[in-house]
């Protein structure tokens, strides 16, 4: 069965880096789009970042542009999200998810269980 | 970016009601609309996508319409494990957004 499972998450200093790994299985990894979203304690869902399934395209929401970098390595089936300039608004549960197959894979149909980071001095 | 506006942001209802949530994009994103259920302490879980196709292994009670600007979830005949937050989320554009939830609560 697909399992996407997060690690990497922690208690960081702002202005300081950090990287989350999500490894992937039970799916041709290197077939399908994944993408990180996130979600501030209490708040609703935030969509972070994309990639395409050979790494050739990726797209990073606004707020996080310029900061938070998305990358692939498809030999290892894992997915990353390095964060820089961390900020405390960047505090949250970050997900990895997988698009589903259906039209043109604008869907998440598989989801991690969730990394924790907390941005705090 | 496309802003996606749920409404209502809570509601409470009881076992077996009818329940209808709505979510406005604020411009066309034809039928690129999803819809996810999530609980407390868990990952958001589809349910429907591409506005109106049911995913499998969901329960036919949920449904999905509209398309353009204008959707609706409908959960007819609620039941206790339905009690959760549902958002929407449009796949329209290259930078994807999120409505801000509507949270079902038990009357």
């Amino acid at each position: 069965q697909v399992q996407l499972v997060e690690s990497g998450g922690g208690v960081v200093q702002p202005g300081r880096s950090l990287r989350l790994s999500c490894a992937a299985s039970g799916f041709t990894f290197s077939s399908y789009a994944l993408h990180w979203v996130r979600q501030a304690p209490g708040e609703g869902l935030e969509w972070v970042a994309t990639i395409s399934y050979d790494g050739s395209n990726k797209f990073h929401a606004d707020s996080v542009k310029g900061r938070f970098t998305i990358s692939r390595d498809n030999s290892k089936k894992t997915l990353y999200l390095q964060m820089n300039s961390l900020r405390p608004e960047d505090t949250g549960v970050y997900y990895c998810a997988r698009v589903g197959v259906w039209n043109s894979g604008t869907s998440l149909e598989y989801w991690g269980q969730g990394a924790l980071v907390t941005v705090s001095s | 970016d496309i802003q996606m506006t749920q409404s209502p942001s809570s509601l409470s209802a009881s076992v077996g009601d009818r329940v209808t949530i709505t979510c406005r994009p604020s411009q066309n994103i034809n039928n690129y609309l999803n819809w996810y259920q999530q609980k407390p302490g868990k990952a958001p879980k589809l349910l429907i996508y591409s506005a109106s196709s049911l995913r499998s292994g969901v329960p036919s009670r949920f449904s999905g319409s509209g398309s353009g600007t204008d959707f609706t979830l409908t959960i007819s005949g609620l039941q206790p494990e339905d009690f959760a937050t549902y958002y929407c989320q449009q796949g329209y554009s290259t930078l994807w957004t999120f409505g801000q939830g509507t949270k079902v609560e038990i009357k």
